[in-house]
């Protein structure tokens, strides 16, 4: 169990719906980060926050958003859903920004019918 | 741009050594990491190099050529329970961003 949580941990949707992803980070890690992992794909970094604050962007599409909340959770707001979007999505944290060993949350399984 | 290759697919013995290589081609690079994943599963972290050399850990050791855009993974006394994927990640020069490789799946049989 690396200590970060993510709810829920299976996701079934319909195209055009707009779902959450939910994220908690270990206690005292401050940085946040998201990925997309689709079965032919490696994982993809999205984005990530550090103390509440968007720090860097990799592939997130527009439909795409997310936050970090004063309590250090984070969350993903994926909308417009696409059958492409289906896929694992993993949180991560880490102490500081960038500069230590990721740990990663269990994931959630998100399936666009 | 980001290019991080690695084999697709290895088989070992249980037993044996296995090295999993790793090559990259990045605009920027603050440090190479390791993780394993397993089907369906988290990855976890297994080792860490920003210097060139060798970094042992346990059975797990990890080398770092920055000139040449090399890093591999070696495992030794290979378990059943080493089949799994293997992430090859390498930091860019802000440390905020991460690019992972797609990953080598090993299988150890018997």
């Amino acid at each position: 169990d690396s200590g970060v949580t993510q709810t829920p941990k299976h996701l079934i949707t319909a195209t055009g719906q707009r779902v959450t992803l939910r994220c908690s980070p270990r206690s005292g890690d401050l940085s946040v980060y998201w990925y997309q992992q689709s079965l032919d794909q490696g994982l993809q970094f999205l984005i990530q926050y550090y103390n509440g604050e968007e720090r860097a962007k990799g592939n997130i599409l527009e439909r795409f958003s997310a936050q970090q909340f004063p309590d250090l959770h984070s969350e993903l707001n994926l909308s417009s859903l696409e059958l492409g979007d289906s896929a694992l999505y993993f949180c991560a944290s880490s102490v500081r920004q960038g500069m230590d060993e990721q740990f990663f949350g269990p994931g959630t399984r998100l399936t666009v019918l | 741009g980001q290019n991080i290759d690695q084999p697709t697919e290895m088989t070992a013995t249980e037993g044996a050594i296995v090295q999993i290589n790793c090559t990259y081609q990045t605009s920027g690079f603050n440090g190479l990491f390791w993780y394993q994943q397993h089907a369906g599963e988290a990855p976890t972290f297994l080792s860490y190099n920003v210097l060139d050399g060798l970094e042992e850990k346990g059975r797990f050791s990890s080398f770092l050529s920055r000139s040449k855009g090399y890093s591999y993974l070696l495992l030794k006394e290979l378990q059943m329970k080493d089949s799994a994927s293997y992430l090859c990640a390498v930091r860019d020069r802000t440390g905020n961003q991460f690019y992972f490789g797609t990953g080598t799946s090993l299988t150890v049989i018997p």
